[in-house]
């Protein structure tokens, strides 16, 4: 089993609409929970990080964590077709940063 | 301020051959990763070091090597390159405590044929 899991997509969403994109991890010592974006042919960039149980916002980002059911979630509100890349969920702990696959995200304009 | 730099971003290979891919960074950061990155399987952990002095293995380790040279400098070495392993290899370095946030690299694109 893989340390991260997130599911592969492609995700697809109209323009305005809400994206969510979830994502799971095995190691309960985990401490600390990213997602990045990345654009095709680019590095991946970091665009929210979480490390306490709940919610916690930035503009039309939202990242969700359950510690108890190792679940991490990603809501992009009012989706651009901007916001059409993949997205990686990563999980530390001490100084490893393990990263999911990947779901890649299509908004139609 | 060029933030975390690779060398080169492309290379073809023979299988068999050696290369190193040189990473370098200006943001004072005291740990550094190596990871690769493969169609559908995202980012893979190589290799990291948490400070100078340190190296320790991640997910996929075997057929690499790795040198923390000063704080710096952090290389990846190839001894005998495989088709297996080309890829996008990509370099970070990680920001303090408070984040934990990763600063890539451009990546390097490998290709061994």
């Amino acid at each position: 089993q893989k340390e991260v899991e997130q599911n592969s997509g492609p995700l697809s969403v109209p323009e305005g609409a809400i994206a969510s994109l979830n994502c799971t991890y095995s190691d309960r010592g985990s401490q600390s929970f990213f997602w990045y974006r990345q654009y095709s042919g680019k590095s991946p960039e970091l665009i929210m990080f979480i490390y306490s149980n709940g919610d916690k916002e930035d503009g039309r980002f939202t990242a969700q964590l359950n510690k108890a059911s190792q679940y991490v979630s990603l809501l992009i509100r009012d989706s651009q077709p901007s916001d059409s890349a993949t997205y990686l969920c990563a999980v530390a702990g001490g100084f490893k940063t393990i990263f999911g696959a990947g779901t890649r995200l299509f908004v139609k304009a | 301020n060029a933030g975390v730099t690779q060398t080169p971003k492309f290379q073809v290979l023979k299988t068999g051959q050696s290369m190193t891919l040189q990473c370098a960074q200006d943001m004072n950061h005291n740990s550094m990763y190596w990871y690769r990155q493969d169609p559908g399987m995202g980012l893979r952990l190589i290799y990291y070091s948490a400070s100078e002095g340190t190296t320790d293995k991640g997910e996929v380790p075997n057929g690499y090597n790795v040198s923390r040279l000063n704080k710096r400098e952090f290389s990846l070495r190839l001894e005998s390159a495989a088709p297996s392993q080309t890829s996008v290899y990509f370099c970070a370095a990680r920001g303090g405590s408070q984040t934990g946030e990763l600063f890539f690299g451009e990546g390097s694109r490998l290709t061994v044929l």
